[in-house]
């Protein structure tokens, strides 16, 4: 199984702040790399697909970036609704398989 | 607008088994697959595998084969997912999400959206 770890689990940020969240996986994935956002109690919304896509209707400060085995999430300037939790998924080869998540917090 | 609605939450007892229902609307229903992940309380997500909507294929997450089926229903637009044999470690939320992957699974690249709201099954003596 491809293993993903995601860096940090969890930061501290202010509004305004520009975010980045690393996803690395333990072998090459092509750019077969998704995100997703976790409120609490929610399901998970796409953010982002194919590492660099942006899903339709999600803002322009979210993007992503990178290919084979390192990526990135950026949340270029943080709004208050961004406080979440933040997944990468691996979707190169089954089992599909997620990084253990990044908890962005109010700081 | 597309959407997933899953049927409500369970309670069962070690041993038995859970069937947990996904209505699709707001696309044509065998154009695309659907995966399931499930989310155990305070922890990560966990994908279980995943039934093409077109031609029932399966592609089935190693530690749950044997005890996990899912299935479609095209007439109604329904994805269903049954887990047997239920362990305590079962207990999570289980959410259904539309793939974008309808055909062969080995192909890399798909992905989640949207997701069902989710269903919580709990394990419990």
């Amino acid at each position: 199984d491809i293993q993903m770890t995601q860096s940090p689990s969890s930061l501290s940020a202010s509004v305004g702040d520009r975010v980045t969240i690393t996803c690395r996986a333990s072998q090459s994935i092509s750019n077969y790399l998704n995100w997703f956002q976790q409120k609490p109690g929610k399901a998970p919304k796409l953010l982002i697909y194919a590492a660099s896509s942006l899903q339709s209707g999600v803002p322009s400060r979210f993007s992503g970036s990178g290919s084979g085995t390192d990526f990135t999430l950026t949340i270029s300037s943080l709004q208050p609704e961004d406080f979440a939790t933040y997944y990468c998924q691996q979707s190169y080869s089954t089992p599909r398989t997620f990084g253990q998540g990044t908890k962005v917090e109010i700081k | 607008q597309v959407q997933l609605v899953q049927s409500g939450a369970e309670v069962k007892k070690p041993g038995a088994s859970v069937k947990v229902s996904c209505k699709a609307s707001g696309y044509t229903f065998t154009t695309y697959g659907i995966s399931w992940v499930r989310q155990a309380p305070g922890q990560g997500l966990e994908w279980m595998g995943w039934i093409s909507a077109y031609n029932g294929n399966t592609n089935y997450a190693q530690k749950l084969q044997g005890r996990v089926t899912m299935t479609t229903d095209t007439s109604t637009s329904t994805a269903y997912m049954d887990l047997r044999s239920l362990r305590s470690d079962d207990t999570a939320v289980y959410y259904c999400a539309r793939d974008t992957s309808y055909g062969d699974y080995a192909e890399g690249g798909s992905w989640f959206d949207p997701w069902g709201q989710g269903t919580l099954v709990t394990v419990s003596s």
